[in-house]
């Protein structure tokens, strides 16, 4: 079965500064891999995917992720983290077929920016 | 902005109530999720709906039970529920189509608190 290690729960950054919220996964095959960030009393709104081809890939807000096969990582990052970027960040591995998408979530880290 | 709609967005309820959960999707999607999200805990994926049939059940307790009357609407029927299923409850829905399966949208949630 998959499964994903946050090893973060909390994470604080200046405004700013850079940023990595790192994931790794355990999957047999290849897998399907999510960024999802989720403010205070909101759903959780995907960032970015991974599914096959180039291993970095660029998504909403000027984040990106790199999917590191021999490291089975999949790690966030920004290049300077806004205040507004404060929330829950969540990576998530999953087999997509036919009958809906299967997806393991970590639990989750948390990002605080200081001013 | 979403297009998963979920009502009510809290609800308090005693043990010996029956109340029912509502997620609406505008998105054109033919499948549909409850997820359930606890503190400290990753989601925990509850049932799925692809083409409006049931696919997938994670043995949750039968006092949960899910609906999906089409392909826009998914209920999910509360009743007789302990004080450890307060949780926020997540909507999510996605496109199949063959193989292909976009990553799931999540509405924001229903908080719900068992007294």
């Amino acid at each position: 079965a998959q499964s994903v290690t946050q090893p973060d729960i909390h994470i604080t950054v200046s405004e700013g500064a850079s940023l990595e919220l790192r994931c790794n996964y355990s999957y047999g095959a290849t897998p399907y891999l999510f960024w999802y960030v989720q403010s205070p009393g909101q759903g959780l709104q995907l960032l970015l995917k991974y599914f096959s081809g180039d291993t970095l890939v660029q998504g909403i807000k000027g984040f990106e992720a790199e999917f590191k096969r021999s490291q089975s990582s999949f790690n966030l990052r920004k290049p300077s983290v806004h205040w507004s970027d404060a929330a829950e960040y969540f990576c998530a591995v999953g087999l997509i077929t036919g009958g809906g998408n299967k997806l393991t979530f970590g639990t989750g880290t948390q990002l605080k920016v200081e001013l | 902005e979403t297009g998963v709609t979920q009502t009510p967005r809290h609800l308090v309820m005693g043990m010996t109530n029956k109340k029912s959960l509502k997620c609406e999707q505008h998105l054109g999607h033919n499948a549909m999720y409850w997820y359930k999200q606890s503190a400290k805990k990753p989601l925990e994926l509850m049932f799925v709906y692809s083409l409006e049939e049931r696919v997938e059940n994670n043995s949750v307790p039968s006092r949960f039970s899910p609906e999906c009357p089409n392909s826009s609407h998914l209920f999910l029927h509360l009743h007789t529920l302990q004080p450890e299923d307060s949780a926020l409850y997540l909507c999510a829905s996605s496109q199949e189509k063959g193989s292909y399966n976009s990553p799931l949208h999540f509405g924001n949630g229903t908080r719900l608190t068992v007294t």
